[in-house]
């Protein structure tokens, strides 16, 4: 059975470029987590999808990030435009949220972003 | 707000066990998690904790105090494959982690 699936791995960019990174949830699952990871500041969530509708998308830092969850297997988190401080791994995970209290978030392999 | 404490590194010798603790604050706390995340991969799930006391997984076990806020990852007969960080994360009623910053355990012979 296929994991959550990430494009790309790996992401060289110049300042002022759009990036979109991709994700495609393990099958069945219904919840959907972005997430960034940076020495300095760890693992931090930055949006949540339930059944492909944002639930909270606090952590997204700025206006410049985007995502959306048109269909239960596909996400995108766009950057438009990157900056050198975008520079991080990120990475997708999904869960089913079934009520049992579990709800054990997968992660994909992350994708490697570096603004220059 | 939420808040995740543990150590930041920790080293231990090959065959013995070692203790990761975590300690969190946080509103509307379902249960806690433990990832394992080798060096340039993803978190992998370890455990997961929703009542108080041990639970026991090979070598492997993870400890719960919901009163007092605090959680262990225990790691018996250690191998050098070991070496990684260990992440807690809280899980809330929101269905959502919250993540401590990691232990970084580097495994010696």
């Amino acid at each position: 059975d296929a994991g959550v699936i990430q494009s790309p791995r790996h992401e060289v960019t110049e300042m002022g470029q759009e990036v979109t990174l991709r994700c495609k949830p393990i099958s069945g699952h219904n919840s959907l987590f972005w997430y960034r990871q940076t020495m300095m500041r760890g693992l931090e969530l930055l949006i949540y999808f339930n059944n492909n509708v944002p639930i909270d998308d606090s952590g997204m830092p700025e206006d410049r990030f985007s995502a959306k969850m048109p269909n239960a297997s596909f996400s995108t988190l766009k950057i438009q435009p990157s900056e050198p401080r975008d520079s991080a791994v990120y990475f997708c995970a999904s869960s089913l949220l079934a009520g049992d209290g579990q709800e054990t978030q997968y992660f994909g392999p992350g994708t490697r972003l570096l603004v220059l | 707000g939420q808040n995740i404490d543990q150590p930041t590194e920790m080293t231990a010798t090959e065959g013995a066990i070692v203790q990761i603790n975590c300690t969190y604050q946080t509103s509307g706390f379902n249960g806690l998690f433990w990832y394992q995340q080798h060096a340039g991969e993803a978190p992998t799930f370890l455990s997961y904790n929703v009542l108080d006391g041990l639970e026991e997984k090979g070598r492997f076990s993870s400890f719960l105090s919901r009163s007092k806020g605090y959680s262990y990852l225990l790691l018996k007969e250690l191998q050098m494959k070991d070496s990684a960080s260990y992440l807690c994360a809280a899980h809330n009623a929101g269905n959502m982690l919250t993540f401590g910053g990691g232990t970084r355990l580097m495994v010696k012979p």
